[in-house]
């Protein structure tokens, strides 16, 4: 079974860019997770979709921070314009539901804002 | 307010020894879900152990156990015969499913190295 995908694996731009994260999660997997992940501390939620509806973005930054998830299955997150505050590794998560125990984990893309 | 606390940074054992790294917990709801996820260097969170707040028994995976003291609402990972390649960092997390955020809370976890 394939895992979470996400690209690109790195990215490195300098503030005020645009910069766009992808992610393919686990076929039939209704739940999709963005977690930020700053250095030196654990994960923290940016956004949870069910299907291709959002279930929480309470702590996404909307001014700068977007994501869409069409047809409920890739998901896109867009950062414009970047902050050297948002330097972090951005990790996709995905779920067979909202209720179930394991969220399995795609390997990050790691943002450099300069 | 849901809330993860691991207190210890770093922590080193020997190889073949055993090691727990400590977590608690901040609610007053029932229902709840606490995981433990490893965090090797590559980045990738890989899942290691599962303990649901109704579950009598504490959850054990291979070489890995959870020690579940629901009354101090602590859930320590325990990890018996500790090898080179379980050096990483280690992170609890929490999970309300019914009455609060439904994706993972984590706390800032634990760099764990063990020693030859």
């Amino acid at each position: 079974e394939a895992g979470v995908a996400q690209s690109p694996r790195y990215k490195i731009i300098e503030k005020r860019q645009s910069v766009a994260f992808w992610c393919n999660p686990i076929s039939g997997h209704a739940t999709l997770y963005w977690y930020q992940q700053i250095l030196g501390q654990g994960p923290k939620l940016l956004i949870q979709f069910q299907n291709n509806g959002v279930v929480d973005d309470s702590q996404l930054p909307k001014d700068r921070f977007s994501a869409e998830r069409l047809k409920g299955v890739d998901s896109t997150l867009k950062i414009q314009p970047a902050k050297l505050e948002d330097s972090a590794v951005y990790l996709c998560a995905s779920s067979l539901g909202d209720r179930v125990n394991e969220q399995f984990f795609g390997p990050g893309t790691r943002l450099t804002v300069l | 307010a849901q809330k993860i606390t691991q207190t210890q940074p770093g922590m080193f054992v020997q190889e073949k020894e055993a090691v727990t790294l400590d977590c608690t917990y901040d609610t007053s709801d029932q229902s709840y879900g606490l995981f433990w996820y490893k965090q090797p260097s590559s980045g990738e969170m890989i899942f290691l152990i599962y303990q649901g707040s109704y579950d009598e028994q504490n959850a054990t995976e291979g070489r890995y156990s959870l020690n579940f003291q629901k009354a101090r609402k602590s859930a320590n990972l325990v990890i018996s015969a500790s090898q080179l390649g379980d050096s990483a960092m280690y992170f609890c997390a929490s999970l309300y499913p019914y009455t609060g955020r439904r994706a993972l809370t984590f706390g800032s976890g634990t760099r764990l190295q063990v020693q030859p």
